[in-house]
């Protein structure tokens, strides 16, 4: 089975500066990666997915993630957090299995200050 | 803007009574999943519908049922609801393939249900 783990609940940042959220996962096979967004009252958006191939991701919004399969994580970076970015991010896992299905962290909520 | 759609947005119910959760899948997208999460935690899978059948289950009870409709709209159904049901449920569409774990799901906004 595959499992994930975010560091920390909450990160606070202040405007222009960087943003790091921290995601490392557990999987016996090669696993599918994703962050997601969620702003409040609102469903899941997709930032952006680790399938194969570069394993550095550039997604929406501005935000990249890195693969690192040495260290099993797949942190989620922006140069410079705005205002908007102020949500919650989940990190996901998915596997090759009889069904696609994801497996999501407990969510870090991202506060950005002026 | 996905293109799911959930209905209704929020409901109020009381203990041991049932509930039916609406979603209405993306266009051209053959596979629901519904996903719980309760507050402060992330989504857990319940199950996912390809083709109207069911094709995968978490870790819920069976008073979690589901139906999925030919044209891939799906219903979520709780029996005997307890308090512990009380969360946002989320519907997610995709297109399965062959190498279905890379794909992409796409969320609808959520059915916030109390249970009281």
């Amino acid at each position: 089975a595959q499992s994930v783990t975010q560091l920390g609940s909450h990160v606070s940042v202040s405007e222009g500066a960087l943003v790091l959220l921290r995601c490392n996962y557990s999987s016996s096979v090669p696993p599918y990666l994703f962050w997601y967004v969620q702003y409040p009252n609102q469903g899941l958006q997709l930032l952006l997915k680790y399938t194969t191939g570069a394993t550095l991701v550039k997604g929406i919004n501005g935000f990249e993630a890195e693969f690192k399969k040495s260290e099993t994580s797949f942190h989620l970076t922006k140069p410079s957090a705005h205002m908007s970015d102020a949500a919650e991010y989940f990190c996901a896992v998915s596997v090759n299995s009889g069904y696609s299905t994801l497996t999501f962290g407990k969510g870090t909520m991202l506060l950005v200050s002026p | 803007e996905t293109g799911v759609t959930q209905s209704p947005t929020h409901l109020i119910k009381t203990r041991g009574q049932q509930v039916t959760l609406r979603c209405s899948s993306q266009s051209g997208h053959n596979t629901v999943s519904w996903y719980q999460q309760a507050l402060g935690q992330g989504p857990q899978f319940i199950f996912q519908y390809y083709r109207e059948e069911e094709n995968g289950r978490g870790n819920f009870p069976p008073r979690f049922s589901g139906l999925q409709f030919p044209n891939y709209s799906s219903e979520l159904n709780v029996n005997a609801l307890e308090l512990d049901d009380s969360a946002l449920y989320l519907c997610a569409s995709s297109q399965k393939e062959a190498n279905s774990a890379k794909n992409i799901q796409y969320f609808g906004a959520g059915t916030r249900l109390s249970v009281l």
